[in-house]
């Protein structure tokens, strides 16, 4: 199975909006509603920011919110924060039954 | 609140098994059909997942590494476990455990971490 397409790198200014994409096939991305997105501190465990493509688990900030389009997946930013810097990965379900991450971004907050 | 914690040998000779276990603590494993998995991830590179398993044994694996993967759980200890054979020094990694969801997809839990040198 091939990793799902991630920029390497995305950079923003505190208060503004940013929004990460996350390229698979039909075969995952496109053909399921089971992505999700995970936020990583360095040197901390990763951490569920969004399931199921929209969904936010409790205790995640609002500002954090996910949409999908055909094979594309988007995590979105609103009002960009300092501890928002870290890397961000995507996951999807694929029709083997089985989960794919993508390659990660890096969010610099300016 | 669920705490889950990877444990086992942090240095590995080249050709042997990785063994790991995570213990599962402040739940049931086999409470509300959750799935539990394992994640590697290379220093400096990104995440990549290496199988789940549900209670009952039902294994799913990460086609690249299936040859060589085993999941298994003991449900009397509350634990599950990772096996990976003939490791070479790609396989150096921190390894994650983690609680996926009831619809397996999307992984809610994480343990700390456990970093596993491959090196003779």
């Amino acid at each position: 199975q091939s990793a799902l397409t991630q920029p390497a790198s995305v950079s923003g200014s505190p208060g503004q909006s940013i929004t990460f994409s996350c390229t698979g096939t039909s075969s995952d991305v496109g053909g399921y509603n089971y992505v999700s997105w995970y936020q990583q501190h360095p040197g901390k465990a990763p951490k569920l920011m969004i399931y199921d493509v929209t969904q936010r688990p409790s205790g995640v900030s609002n500002r954090f919110s996910g949409s999908k389009s055909g094979n594309t997946a988007s995590l979105t930013i609103s009002g960009l924060q300092a501890e928002d810097e870290a890397d961000y990965y995507c996951s999807s379900y694929t029709s083997s039954s089985t989960l794919v991450f993508g390659g990660g971004t890096k969010l610099t907050v300016l | 609140q669920l705490h889950l914690q990877e444990s086992g040998p942090g240095l590995v000779k080249p050709s042997e098994t990785l063994s790991l276990t995570c213990t599962v603590s402040g739940g049931s494993i086999t409470t509300s059909n959750y799935f539990w998995g394992w994640i590697r991830q290379p220093p400096g590179k990104g995440l990549a997942w290496i199988g789940t398993i549900f209670y009952t044994g039902s294994t799913y694996y990460n086609p690249s590494l299936k040859s060589r993967v085993t999941l298994s759980v003991d449900t009397s200890k509350n634990q599950f476990s990772l096996k990976l054979s003939s490791v070479t020094a790609a396989d150096t990694a921190v390894y994650y455990c983690a609680r996926l969801g009831v619809t397996g997809t999307s992984l809610w839990y994480w343990g700390q971490g456990t970093l596993v040198t491959v090196s003779s």
